[in-house]
């Protein structure tokens, strides 16, 4: 049971570049959501979901894009990366009031 | 707004030793609460939560945390630390049941010396 999976693990990207964080999850929970975290800052909420189709801001929505076409899949894009974004990156899905974390990804920006 | 503070950012203490971590919530109604632990590398894993009844809660390696309403405080207890501990510890806080906003603190890392 893999729970939840992120991927890339590592990744650095030129200011401009795009790329997508991927995570996805096989516990069959409906809420899915994307946080960042910095230094100091704790965790920051992105974007979440409460079901396939269904997509919310969070507490720190801007420059980043979700779509939820499946229960499995929520995909966090990043149309054009900027420094401020270099971070690790948690998916988490929901069930009951716990949270279940996947092993982040952590960008760097340059 | 729904708010956590956690005032001590890092802690120090002696393995054999006893913990306390502090949480500070700020919501107008019920908290639901949570403690969750992150070790290097790693993503968060839960230690206990707090949804209604007993004030006491018990997780699991040993921590326990108590919901004082009247101080709105959820801190974290431990009554003898092993080295695995040594680890960052994040309060957070959701204003009903299944809120998809949790709200997490900004941190306590526990540093463990033998």
């Amino acid at each position: 049971n893999a729970g939840v999976t992120q991927t890339p693990k590592f990744q650095v990207l030129k200011t401009g570049q795009s790329m997508t964080l991927q995570c996805a999850q096989d516990m069959n929970h409906e809420y899915m959501s994307w946080y960042r975290q910095d230094p100091g800052m704790g965790l920051r909420l992105i974007h979440y979901s409460v079901g396939a189709g269904i997509t919310d801001q969070g507490e720190v929505p801007n420059g980043y894009n979700v779509s939820r076409s499946t229960t499995e899949d929520f995909p966090l894009r990043l149309l054009s990366a900027a420094p401020s974004q270099t971070s690790v990156y948690f998916c988490a899905t929901r069930n009951t009031g716990e949270l279940f974390f996947g092993e982040g990804s952590r960008l760097t920006v340059l | 707004a729904q708010s956590v503070t956690q005032p001590d950012i890092h802690i120090t203490v002696s393995e054999g030793a006893s913990l306390e971590l502090r949480c500070n919530y700020s919501y107008g109604a019920t908290p639901y609460l949570f403690w969750y632990v992150q070790s290097p590398g790693q993503g968060l894993q839960l230690l206990l939560k707090y949804f209604s009844g007993d004030t006491l809660v018990q997780g699991i390696k040993g921590f326990e945390a108590e919901f004082k309403r009247s101080q709105s405080s959820f801190n974290l207890r431990k009554p003898s630390v092993h080295w695995s501990d040594a680890a960052e510890y994040f309060c957070a806080v959701g204003a009903t049941f299944g809120n998809e906003k949790l709200t997490f603190g900004t941190g306590t890392r526990l540093t463990i010396i033998p």
